[in-house]
């Protein structure tokens, strides 16, 4: 079974423009959470999808946003870049039931200069 | 505020050493207590993970040792080999949500 893709694997932006991230999760799976993994701040949930539906939001700005297709596959969005915003956005998907466990995908590596 | 608090940092073990890792954890809500471990370069991947029902827990060589009344988990890798060298985090959540509590995380290096 194949696991959780991320595309694109690296991707550097400029301040001030907005990048799109792709999460397949792994079939059968069909809730997508999203997480932000710096050095100084650790792992941090974004949100979390199911059934094309934001069902939990952590404490970022209204500039990061998500959604999800009837496929289950995920997008995040994050305008107006800034600096701060470097950071590896990881996947995970998981099935919908209590304690299933996450699997993560290997990130997208975002450099904003 | 952090919810999950982790140490130590970093750790040097040799090879066939015991690593240990200790976390703790302010909301008594939380009752799923995953463990992750991450590779340079990869995602973090679930090594084991414990309920509170339960004082122990152990898979292989890990083990994780929960403590409810004092909110504190740790995770014990025995016979610790040069391939057990990564970063290990512990978390936590509330059964059915998916948003998870991540602790610092711990950088484990076993010397061959």
């Amino acid at each position: 079974k194949a696991g959780v893709t991320q595309t694109p694997r690296y991707l550097i932006k400029t301040r001030g423009q907005q990048v799109t991230l792709s999460c397949s999760p792994i079939s059968g799976h069909r809730s997508v959470s999203w997480y932000q993994q710096t050095p100084g701040q650790g792992l941090q949930f974004l949100f979390e999808y199911f059934s094309e539906t934001q069902r939990n939001k952590g404490n970022f700005p209204g500039r990061f946003s998500g959604r999800q297709f009837s496929n289950s596959r995920s997008e995040m969005n994050v305008s107006t870049l800034e600096l701060g915003d470097s950071a590896l956005y990881l996947c995970a998907s998981s099935l919908v039931q209590d304690n299933s466990p996450l699997h993560f995908g290997n990130g997208t590596r975002l450099t904003v200069t | 505020q952090q919810q999950v608090k982790q140490s130590p940092q970093s750790l040097i073990v040799q090879k066939g050493g015991i690593s240990i890792i200790n976390c703790a954890y302010e909301n008594t809500a939380f009752d799923y207590f995953p463990w992750y471990q991450q590779f340079p370069g990869k995602g973090p991947a679930l090594l084991i993970a414990i309920r509170p029902d339960v004082s122990e827990k152990k898979e292989g060589r890990f083990t994780i040792s929960f403590n409810k009344s004092a909110k504190q988990f740790s995770l014990h890798i025995m016979d610790s080999q040069p391939g057990d060298s990564a970063t290990y985090f512990c978390a936590a959540t509330l059964g059915g949500d998916y948003k998870l509590s991540f602790g610092a995380g711990t950088t484990v290096t076993v010397r061959a």
